[in-house]
């Protein structure tokens, strides 16, 4: 069936470091891929997405790109803020549901640290 | 109000209590979702209701029992809880049509602890 890998975290770092989360799936057929955001004692908030290969997904100076060939869709940022500090995961769309409902397969989740 | 709400957003209960979690969404969506988030756990799909049909995930206990009454609300009812059912219970809405899906747009959750 469909996974998401993420690298484990906590991922800790300064502020104005790059950043990379790295993200490889598995899936049949052509999958959207998305990463969501939760902050402490929120829900998730779609990041971004991206639907077809060689897509770029770009939200708040966060990029990730769609790569078919590697199965991959690393998230980055050239300079992260203590802001960022919260926990990312990777998910992707493809399989459907009994309904015809498309469902999300999620990722374990990666913990972002951002010190001052 | 905009988006997903879900309330409450902290609930302690007792074993042999009754409960509901309630989520409403104010996006004009077709499809309502509850899911579960335990520490350390991958998220957990529990149930869907799409144009007010449910899917159903076979692995979810009976002591769970979710409602949709109209395409806006969804209910979860909770009874004689095990302390192992505390978590972070997620609401989600979605959109599927002619343009495509967009993902999921999430509730801010009810944070549920079994005593």
């Amino acid at each position: 069936g469909d996974s998401v890998t993420q690298m484990e975290g906590p991922v800790t770092l300064s502020e104005e470091a790059f950043l990379t989360i790295n993200c490889t799936y598995t899936a049949t057929g052509y999958p959207s891929l998305f990463w969501y955001v939760q902050y402490p004692g929120e829900g998730l908030q779609l990041l971004l997405k991206a639907t077809k290969a060689d897509d770029k997904g770009s939200n708040k100076g966060f990029e990730a790109t769609y790569r078919k060939e590697t199965t991959s869709f690393h998230l980055e940022k050239g300079s992260v803020q203590v802001s960022d500090s919260a926990v990312y995961f990777c998910a992707l769309s493809s399989g459907w549901l009994g309904t015809g409902r498309r469902a999300l397969t999620f990722g374990s989740g990666t913990r972002l640290q951002v010190q001052p | 109000e905009t988006g997903v709400t879900q309330t409450p957003r902290h609930l302690v209960m007792g074993m042999t209590n009754k409960k509901s979690l309630k989520c409403e969404q104010h996006l004009g969506h077709n499809a309502m979702y509850w899911y579960k988030q335990s520490a350390k756990k991958p998220l957990e799909l529990m149930f869907v209701y799409s144009l007010e049909e449910r899917v159903e995930n076979n692995s979810v206990p009976s002591r769970f029992s979710p409602e949709c009454p109209n395409s806006s609300h969804l209910f979860l009812h909770l009874h004689t809880l095990q302390p192992e059912d505390s978590a972070l219970y997620l609401c989600a809405s979605s959109q599927e049509g002619d343009r495509g899906f967009s993902g999921y747009t999430f509730g801010s959750g009810t944070r549920l602890t079994v005593v």
